[in-house]
C-alpha cells in the first residue's frame, strides 16, 4: 500500500448523518485524490488536490467535501446530501506532474444503514 | 472480501498458460497509460507504466503493448499463477486526472 493509509478499514454510519475517511500518505507526494467504487463498475473520482490548500472537484463530487491543509492528509467528509453512499472509498496519491502514477490506500468500506 | 465488480468481463486461464487482457481508451491525446491490479477488498496495486511514444513495455513476467492507431492497449502476463488472480484495470492520463476502465476479471485454474 506504498506509505498511504486510509481508516477504518470498516465504517457503519445510520442515515443522516455526516462522516469523514482519513487518508493519509508519507510519501511527500504533492497530488492526493479520492475515488469511489461501485460493484460492476470502475473508479470515479470524487476530488483530487494538486497542491495543499488547492482542490478541485472530480465526476461525482455532489455529496462530499474535502480539506487539504497538510500535505499529508486529505479527508474525505460524505454528507447526507450523498443519496448512495455505500461504497469502497479510495484514496490515491502521486508525485504529481507528467508522469503521474497514482498510489492506492487500502480503501474504506463505508455502509450506511 | 470487497467485492470489485460483479459482472465485469472475465478471462479464465489455466495455470501456467500466457494472459493477455485487453483495454480500449478513449483519448487519442492520452500520453501515458496505466495497468493496475486489485485483489479482492485491497487497493488498486501499480504494475507496469508506459508512454505514448513506446508501443511496448517489459516488466517481470508482464508486457504492455500499445498501438495508438487503434486506441487499444494491452496487458500480457507470462505463466499465469494462482496469485495474479484479480480485477485489472487500465488508465490512461486525461490533463491531471486518470481515467480508469471498467476492469477486466481474471480467474486462474490449477
Amino acid at each position: 500500500d506504498g506509505g498511504i493509509t486510509q481508516s477504518p478499514k470498516y465504517l457503519f454510519r445510520k442515515e443522516g448523518q455526516n462522516v469523514t475517511l482519513s487518508c493519509e500518505q508519507n510519501l511527500n507526494h504533492d497530488a492526493m485524490y479520492w475515488y469511489r467504487q461501485d460493484p460492476g463498475q470502475g473508479l470515479r473520482l470524487i476530488y483530487y488536490s494538486q497542491i495543499v490548500n488547492d482542490f478541485q472537484k472530480g465526476d461525482i463530487a455532489e455529496g462530499y467535501s474535502v480539506s487539504r491543509e497538510k500535505k499529508e492528509s486529505f479527508p474525505l467528509t460524505v454528507t447526507s446530501a450523498q443519496k448512495n453512499p455505500t461504497a469502497f472509498y479510495l484514496c490515491a496519491s502521486s508525485t504529481g506532474g507528467g508522469r503521474d502514477t497514482q498510489y492506492f490506500g487500502p480503501g474504506t468500506r463505508l455502509t450506511v444503514l | 472480501g470487497e467485492s470489485v465488480g460483479l459482472h465485469l468481463p472475465t478471462l479464465s486461464v489455466q495455470e501456467g498458460d500466457n494472459s493477455i487482457i485487453n483495454c480500449a481508451y478513449s483519448n487519442s491525446a492520452s500520453d501515458y497509460f496505466i495497468w493496475y491490479k486489485q485483489e479482492s477488498g485491497k487497493g488498486p496495486q501499480f504494475i507496469i507504466d508506459i508512454r505514448s511514444n513506446m508501443d511496448k513495455r517489459q516488466g517481470q513476467r508482464v508486457t504492455v503493448l500499445l498501438n495508438k492507431t487503434v486506441k487499444h492497449l494491452s496487458l500480457q502476463i507470462a505463466a499465469t499463477q494462482p496469485g495474479d488472480s484479480a480485477v485489472y484495470f487500465c488508465a490512461e492520463k486525461e490533463t491531471d486526472k486518470l481515467i480508469f476502465g471498467t476492469g477486466t476479471r481474471l480467474q486462474v485454474f490449477p
